[in-house]
């Protein structure tokens, strides 16, 4: 069973130029939840979906937004970038959203290196 | 809001020898789910271990074991039998199992652990 693919996995753009990164979950799982990983905030929680509608949303700015596709592949965007978007960018899928007692497991991409000059 | 504290940036530990790295959290919550999780070079997390908050035993999965302290909202990870592919990021997270609250991961700022042969 193929992991969680995220493409590409580098990506160089300038300040204020729009990015699209991608990721496709595990076979069968519906879940995908979005992480930015930084050296001085760490990873923080950007956002989740499942069955195409947005679950829950982290703490970042308008900028940031992300979408489902019917077959569960999810995009996430950031438009008129910032030196400090620079980042990689995890995914992470499950068959359903990990909430309550639930067992469900997340499973995480290699992520997209995101620099911003 | 909850919390979680990595108190040491490094560890190093000697192949075969045992490490712990210490892991704290703020929280009001009484029913929640800690996590270990991995990140090696390329950059995957990977799940290590997994601890119920109403379960008083202490997870264990192979050579990883955790200390769980509720009152004291301590999770250390302990690894025996340190092997060099050990060597990677730890983190270590926190997700409220409290149906209606938010369910996304809180992530420490990870410990560096360098295995030594």
């Amino acid at each position: 069973k193929a992991g969680v693919t995220q493409t590409p996995r580098y990506l160089i753009k300038t300040r204020g130029q729009q990015v699209t990164l991608s990721c496709s979950p595990i076979s069968g799982h519906r879940s995908v939840s979005w992480y930015q990983q930084t050296p001085g905030q760490g990873l923080q929680f950007l956002f989740e979906y499942f069955s195409e509608t947005q679950r829950n949303k982290g703490n970042f700015p308008g900028r940031f937004s992300g979408r489902q596709f019917s077959n569960s592949r999810s995009e996430m965007n950031v438009s008129t970038l910032e030196l400090g978007d620079s980042a990689l960018y995890l995914c992470a899928s499950s068959f359903a959203p990990p909430a309550g007692h639930s067992n469900e497991k997340l499973f995480f991409g290699s992520g997209t290196q995101l620099s911003v000059l | 809001a909850q919390t979680v504290t990595q108190s040491q940036p490094e560890m190093s530990v000697q192949e075969a020898e045992t490490v712990t790295l210490s892991c704290t959290y703020d929280t009001s919550e009484s029913d929640y789910y800690l996590f270990w999780y991995k990140q090696p070079p390329s950059r995957q997390m990977i799940l290590v271990i997994r601890q119920e908050a109403y379960k008083q035993q202490n997870a264990t999965e192979n050579r990883f074991s955790v200390n769980f302290q509720k009152a004291a909202k301590s999770f250390s990870l302990k690894i025996s039998d340190s092997q060099l592919g050990d060597a990677a990021m730890y983190f270590c997270a926190y997700r409220s199992a409290t149906r209606g609250m938010n369910n996304d991961m809180r992530f420490g700022a990870g410990t560096r652990l360098t295995v030594k042969p």
